[in-house]
């Protein structure tokens, strides 16, 4: 089955900075990929997905990029904000939709 | 219209005891999962329905665990002589499924077993 590795585990970064998160799958057959944002006590909520046939996508302060070659893609938030503060997951998908998720990256955004 | 919801939102059973927690799907959406989500950790994948098709249930932890959806829309969660290794907050996610694999969360019922 899908196996999916993320890091780093947790993520300091000043206000204004960037912060970039990094994943690794290990099924070629995934075509799919989301990254969630999940604040305490709170449901994830999908921030940005890239599919297999795009290499990069943006959106305002969120990039995600994916080589397939590889199997890895990461996550990028410029000019970082203290409300980017939250646990941040990739996930990888199979053909049905049913996600892996990686361990989750905390990230503090400190003023 | 509104998004995924769940209920109890809040679940303390005695060890030992049944529960069952309901997800309601965003309206339309084929595709629905439940997650379980250990603190501290990312959601683990529990099972797939595809209209009232549960079409993987792989990731069920034990025959202690049960889920349906009958009608398609509605789904309930049931846990079976619950043990305190089953305390987690438990999520349902919903999609328009047919290739379109964005899912949506609900807010998730946290089980605590005691």
């Amino acid at each position: 089955g899908e196996n999916v590795e993320q890091h780093p585990s947790t993520l300091s970064v000043q206000e204004g900075d960037s912060a970039v998160i990094k994943c690794t799958y290990s099924d070629s057959a995934s075509n799919y990929f989301p990254w969630y944002k999940q604040e305490l006590g709170k449901r994830p909520q999908l921030i940005i997905d890239i599919r297999s046939n795009v290499g990069e996508k943006k959106d305002q302060r969120i990039a995600v990029t994916l080589n397939k070659t590889a199997k890895h893609f990461s996550l990028h938030i410029t000019e970082t904000q203290p409300e980017d503060s939250a646990v941040y997951f990739c996930a990888a998908t199979d053909s049905w939709g049913k996600l892996q998720f990686g361990a989750g990256t905390q990230v503090v955004v400190t003023p | 219209g509104a998004g995924v919801s769940q209920s109890p939102r809040y679940k303390v059973a005695k060890r030992g005891q049944d529960v069952a927690l309901r997800c309601d799907p965003i309206s339309g959406h084929v595709s629905l999962f439940w997650y379980q989500q250990a603190l501290g950790q990312g959601p683990e994948f529990l099972t797939y329905f595809q209209n009232e098709a549960q079409l993987d249930k792989s990731g069920l932890p034990s025959d202690r665990f049960f889920a349906e959806r009958p009608e398609g829309s509605v789904s309930t969660l049931k846990i079976q002589r619950t043990q305190q290794e089953d305390s987690a907050v438990y999520l349902c996610a919903s999609s328009l499924g047919q290739g379109d694999y964005e899912q949506y969360f609900g807010p998730g019922t946290r089980l605590t077993v005691t």
